[in-house]
């Protein structure tokens, strides 16, 4: 499976859009690129995930480059409660999923 | 409602002493799996099950059982727990592809 780079953490104030970035230089052509979170020590909750066009759903958007070779998750309206650790993954499946250290985001009133 | 149920969410043995971790969930997934969560290490994956009776090791499966002989069930066995055991282990299903469920997580001190 591709490893992915994301920064380690990000701030963003409440009420703003957050777009939280992963690169994925080495993905292969059928790798899904997935987005998790996990809010404090809980279990990690599925977000979105995409192949090679952009997603959209009630939770976030996933804007994929052309190449896939990175991609942005957009939160577009953080709240409070969006304070969580954010993993960006690539697999070919979820039957397998290699959790880097992720991206810790911190939402401020 | 979906879920994926893990029990005990917390628990304190002694070295040695066998214990299991039950998982259990009611999507009627065939795929399911158990990670483990160390400090600075994120979520590495100790075993997977594709389907009843279809079980293998995943990164960290040293010191671990698992079985999966119903397909709601897939409970992790510490046949002799050691200190280096003490972590946050989660159960997820999920049906391949999308969307994985996780449960809520079992702390485990081994003193």
């Amino acid at each position: 499976d591709a490893k992915t780079t994301q920064p380690t953490s990000m701030d963003c104030a409440e009420g703003r859009a957050a777009n939280l970035p992963c690169n994925h230089s080495t993905i292969s052509g059928n790798e899904y690129v997935y987005w998790y979170r996990q809010i404090h020590s809980q279990g990690p909750q599925y977000i979105i995930h995409g192949l090679k066009n952009n997603e959209t759903n009630e939770m976030a958007s996933l804007i994929i480059t052309e190449d896939r070779k990175s991609s942005t998750l957009i939160l577009p309206h953080a709240t409070l409660r969006d304070t969580a650790v954010y993993y960006c993954i690539v697999s070919y499946n979820t039957d397998k999923l290699i959790f880097g250290t992720g991206t810790r985001l911190q939402v401020f009133p | 409602e979906a879920q994926v149920t893990q029990n005990p969410r917390y628990l304190i043995t002694v070295t040695g002493k066998k214990l299991t971790v039950t998982c259990s969930q009611n999507m009627n997934h065939e795929y399911m799996s158990w990670y483990r969560q160390d400090p600075g290490l994120g979520l590495r994956q100790i075993y997977y099950s594709m389907n009843v009776e279809v079980t293998d090791k995943g990164d960290v499966p040293e010191g671990y059982k698992v079985s999966r002989k119903e397909k709601r069930n897939f409970p992790l066995i510490l046949e002799s727990p050691s200190p280096n055991q003490t972590s946050l282990y989660f159960c997820a299903s999920n049906t391949g592809t999308g969307e994985a469920f996780f449960g809520q997580g079992t702390r485990l001190t081994v003193v």
